[in-house]
C-alpha cells in the first residue's frame, strides 16, 4: 500500500499567487482530512471530507482557502491569493470507516513558503 | 483550539532509559491516541486507548488513561536513539472521525 500521497512536496510562491496542493488518500478509506503545522499553533484542523462530502470547514481560516474532493481518490487544497502567513506544513490524512474511524494515516505533507 | 496538551515540551534522555510523557485534555472523549513524528515526515499512529481501558500495552510501550482526571500517558522503555521525533496525543470531538492534537513532546534520545 503506497500510504497517502501528497504533492508537492515542497512550495516556493510569491505572495498574490494562487497555490494548490493535491492529495491521493489509501484506497478503501472515506475520510480525508486537511491540517496545517506551525510551530506557533501547532497542528490545526482545516477541514475533513467524509464519503468526499465536506463535514467540518470551521478550522478553513478564510475565503482565501477552499478545498474541494471531486472522487474518493482525490482531493485538493487551494490558496489564492497566498500570503507570507499562509506559510507552514500541511498534511493531509485519511481514515477507514469504522470502529477504528479515529486512526487516521497522514502523507509526508506540503512544505509551504511564501514570500 | 487544542484539546490535549502534552507535558513536558521537551525532554532529553539518554539511550536505555525510560521516557514519559504526558497528556491532559479538557471534554470527554471516546478515545486518545498517541502519534509520533520525525523531523521533517508526517504522523504516525503509535496506539489507541479507550475511554473504557486504563491502560494499553504495544512493545516498549505502554499507555494509561485516567478520564476522572482527564488525562494520559504514554511511557517508552529502553528508549533507542531511533526514537527521537515528537510525541503529541490526540482526542476524539464528539463521536466523529475528527481529532485535536496536542502541541507535542519533543523527545531526544543521545546515544
Amino acid at each position: 500500500d503506497a500510504g497517502v500521497i501528497q504533492s508537492p512536496r515542497h512550495e516556493v510562491t510569491e505572495m498574490g499567487q494562487e497555490v494548490t496542493l493535491r492529495c491521493k488518500p489509501i484506497s478503501g478509506h472515506n475520510s480525508l482530512f486537511w491540517y496545517r503545522q506551525t510551530m506557533m499553533r501547532g497542528l490545526e484542523l482545516l477541514i475533513y471530507f467524509n464519503n468526499n462530502v465536506p463535514i467540518d470547514d470551521s478550522g478553513m481560516p478564510e475565503d482565501r482557502f477552499s478545498a474541494k474532493m471531486p472522487n474518493a481518490s482525490f482531493s485538493t487544497l487551494k490558496i489564492q491569493p497566498s500570503e507570507p502567513r499562509d506559510s507552514a506544513v500541511y498534511f493531509c490524512a485519511s481514515s477507514l470507516p469504522g470502529p477504528n474511524k479515529n486512526i487516521q494515516y497522514f502523507g509526508a505533507g506540503t512544505r509551504l513558503s511564501v514570500l | 483550539s487544542q484539546q490535549g496538551e502534552e507535558d513536558p515540551q521537551a525532554l532529553s534522555i539518554q539511550e536505555g532509559e525510560n521516557a514519559t510523557m504526558n497528556c491532559s485534555y479538557k471534554t470527554s472523549i471516546n478515545n486518545l491516541q498517541w502519534y509520533r513524528q520525525n523531523s521533517g515526515r508526517g504522523l504516525v499512529h503509535l496506539i489507541l486507548i479507550r475511554s473504557n481501558e486504563r491502560e494499553k500495552h504495544s512493545g516498549r510501550l505502554r499507555v494509561t488513561l485516567d478520564t476522572s482526571k482527564k488525562s494520559s500517558s504514554l511511557l517508552i522503555t529502553a528508549s533507542r536513539a531511533a526514537d527521537t521525533a515528537s510525541y503529541f496525543c490526540a482526542t476524539d470531538v464528539d463521536g466523529s472521525e475528527k481529532l485535536v492534537f496536542g502541541k507535542g513532546t519533543k523527545l531526544t534520545v543521545n546515544p
